[in-house]
């Protein structure tokens, strides 16, 4: 069984521009939910996509984006990157069934974004 | 009152010794209280995680104390080890708006010395 992976690991672009990020669900998971964590800080919840749909957002402004294909997989896209969105992105996977998605979440390493 | 309060903010303990991490909440609908260990340039790890209807929860040298009345609980690490060095942090979640949202407390810095 493998866990959950996320690409790229590190990643350096400047105001302005636009990121994509990408997450590989553990496998059996369907339902993947995005993070930010700042330094120093706990992981602040961005959103959720359960079945390819967005399944819960948190705080954050629609330049956050993202998809999962039919494999579960998932991408976070953010537009417009401002200096302030430089942070560690992890993705969780967890198993959903039916409208209940189950407690646990498990966590990618993470990719590591530094906007100049 | 959908934050998570955390403390202490960083801890140091000897080999050996008992750190206690502390987290507080405000909603009551909260219904699960993982802790994640998180170490440098790696994502959070689920350590142990407890429902609100026991008081205490034990897996290996983590213990879970939760008191529902005082929106209270408490990570215990039993006879600490230098490998136990790493960010606690912890969690609660509820079911609201079609899914669970974990809210993360601030997290600990734990240091335990040999």
């Amino acid at each position: 069984e493998t866990g959950v992976t996320q690409s790229p690991t590190h990643l350096i672009k400047t105001r302005g521009q636009q990121v994509t990020l990408r997450c590989s669900s553990q496998s059996g998971h369907n339902t993947v939910s995005w993070y930010q964590q700042a330094l120093g800080q706990g992981p602040q919840f961005i959103f959720q996509y359960y079945r390819e749909e967005e399944n819960g957002r948190g705080n954050f402004p629609p330049r956050f984006s993202g998809l999962q294909f039919p494999n579960y997989s998932s991408e976070l896209n953010v537009n417009a990157l401002e200096l302030d969105d430089s942070a560690l992105y992890l993705c969780a996977s967890s198993s959903g069934k039916g409208l209940l998605v189950w407690y646990e979440q498990f966590f990618g390493p993470g990719t590591r974004l530094t906007v100049l | 009152q959908q934050q998570v309060k955390q403390s202490p903010q960083s801890l140091i303990v000897q080999k050996g010794g008992i750190p206690i991490i502390n987290c507080a909440y405000e909603n009551t609908a909260f219904d699960y209280f993982p802790w994640y260990q998180q170490f440098p340039g790696k994502g959070p790890a689920l350590l142990i995680a407890i429902r609100p209807d026991v008081s205490e929860k034990k897996e290996g040298r983590f213990t879970i104390s939760f008191n529902k009345s005082a929106k209270q609980f408490s990570l215990h690490i039993m006879d600490s080890q230098p490998g136990d060095s790493a960010t606690y942090f912890c969690a609660a979640t509820h079911y609201t708006s079609g899914t669970y949202k974990y809210i993360f407390g601030t997290g600990t810095r734990l240091k335990v010395l040999a």
